[in-house]
């Protein structure tokens, strides 16, 4: 099964670029990953899915190196609404069934 | 608003008591997954459904059962309920049935209390 593993947490100045990675040393071949942002007693809101190299969107970019066992989201000038908790999310394909497996979350402190 | 709906937002019971959560997809999606958030585990993944199938299955006990109905709405059940079962429960909705390029949208989330 997939495993990930992420930082707990993570300060940043307003106006600053974050970098947030996840680690997914099993990740199975043909499997994508995910990030998701969560704002206290919400649901988890889709940011940004890439499968390797670099995926950029309006918000995000991500990054995956060519061994995918680990992606990079990277999040330009973030501002105070920034302050959320991040999750990788990978799908995993060889244990015999399809799982999916969220990190644990990196919760990212906007500081003005 | 995702177009996500889960129904009740709040639950309070008892131990080995029985409940049943609802979660009605965004129009169009087939798929439905279920996700457990704790403070101590995370988010886990439980099962996903794909037009009435089980698509895949993550970490759901055997009390737990979930089912997706030919209107697309789904409902976990959870049974012989225990302290530790107190937690949020999503439900998330996408298109298609596998990962790649596919945008899951989240509900609110039922928070379930067991006293």
């Amino acid at each position: 099964l997939a495993k990930t593993t992420q930082p707990i947490s993570m300060d940043s100045y307003e106006g600053q670029e974050v970098n947030i990675t996840c680690s997914h040393n099993n990740i199975a071949t043909n499997d994508y990953i995910t990030w998701y942002q969560q704002f206290p007693s919400q649901g988890p809101r889709f940011i940004i899915q890439g499968y390797k190299t670099k995926v950029t969107n309006e918000v995000a970019s991500l990054f995956i190196p060519a061994d995918r066992k680990s992606s990079t989201l990277s999040l330009p000038r973030v501002s105070l609404s920034d302050t959320a908790v991040y999750y990788c999310l990978v799908g995993d394909s060889g244990a015999g069934s399809y799982q999916l497996t969220f990190g644990k979350g990196t919760k990212l402190s906007v500081i003005p | 608003d995702s177009g996500v709906t889960q129904t009740p937002k709040h639950l309070i019971t008892a131990t080995g008591q029985r409940v049943t959560l609802r979660c009605s997809p965004r129009s169009g999606d087939l798929s439905v997954y279920w996700y457990q958030q704790s403070l101590d585990q995370g988010l886990q993944f439980l099962i996903q459904y794909y037009n009435g199938e089980e698509r895949a299955k993550g970490n759901i006990l055997e009390r737990f059962s979930a089912q997706q109905f030919p209107d697309l709405h789904s409902e976990l059940n959870l049974s012989s309920l225990e302290l530790g079962d107190s937690a949020l429960y999503f439900c998330a909705s996408s298109v298609g049935p596998g990962q790649e390029n596919t945008e899951a949208f989240f509900g609110q989330g039922t928070r379930l209390t067991v006293v």
